[in-house]
């Protein structure tokens, strides 16, 4: 088992552009959320994605929007990119049937806007 | 809102001594608290949870409710043990969405 596999591992953009991140969860994981995390500070939560539908949303604009397909991988998406968005953005798997917090991460997308 | 506070960035200490890596937070129901670490190069992975009571490559912590503290600690620490590490906070109905703290940076000097 690969684990949760992401991709790109890193790419850049400049500001207004968009940007589409994947990721591939655990094997036997149901749930996935994603996480940005910025230079020097934890991950903050932007969304969590079960059966094929946005369940959970943290403190982010609709410029960051989601999917979920029916294999349960997922794929985050930014729109108009601003400088701020530069970031390594985590995913998470998880079993919605284990609810004990323990969530498997990705490597990470390093983003850079320019 | 819930939120998590890790107020040291960095702690250095020699092989050998004791460790104590803080957090608080604020929530106001029951939370559910976690360690979580990230080694060199590896991806951040979960190191231990209050509701286990377990302890893990010798590290414990114990959740004071009345502190509103989750503080993370071992007798003697390893080189081994340098790592990030990231206190984590689950709402009680909030599936397995987490707050992280900011984390800290704990080096281990030989």
């Amino acid at each position: 088992d690969a684990g949760v596999t992401q991709s790109p591992t890193h790419l850049i953009k400049t500001r207004g552009q968009q940007v589409t991140l994947r990721c591939s969860p655990k094997s036997g994981h149901d749930t996935v959320s994603w996480y940005q995390q910025a230079l020097g500070q934890g991950p903050q939560f932007i969304f969590q994605y079960y059966e094929e539908e946005e369940r959970q949303r943290g403190n982010f604009p609709d410029r960051f929007s989601g999917h979920q397909f029916p294999n349960y991988s997922s794929e985050l998406n930014v729109n108009a990119l601003l400088l701020g968005d530069s970031a390594l953005y985590l995913c998470a798997s998880s079993w919605t049937g284990v609810r004990t917090g323990e969530l498997f991460f990705g490597e990470g997308s390093r983003l850079t806007v320019l | 809102a819930q939120r998590v506070t890790q107020p040291e960035k960095l702690l250095s200490v020699f092989k050998g001594a004791p460790v104590e890596l803080k957090c608080n937070y604020s929530y106001s129901g029951s939370p559910e608290l976690f360690w979580y670490v990230q080694y060199s190069r590896q991806r951040l992975q979960l190191l231990l949870r209050h509701i286990s009571r377990e302890s893990i490559k010798g590290f414990t912590a114990d959740l004071n409710k009345g502190e509103t503290s989750f503080h993370l600690k071992k007798p003697f620490a390893q080189e081994e043990d340098s790592a990030m590490y990231y206190c984590a906070l689950s709402g009680g109905n909030a599936g397995n969405m987490l707050t992280f703290g900011g984390g800290t940076r704990l080096m281990v000097k030989p």
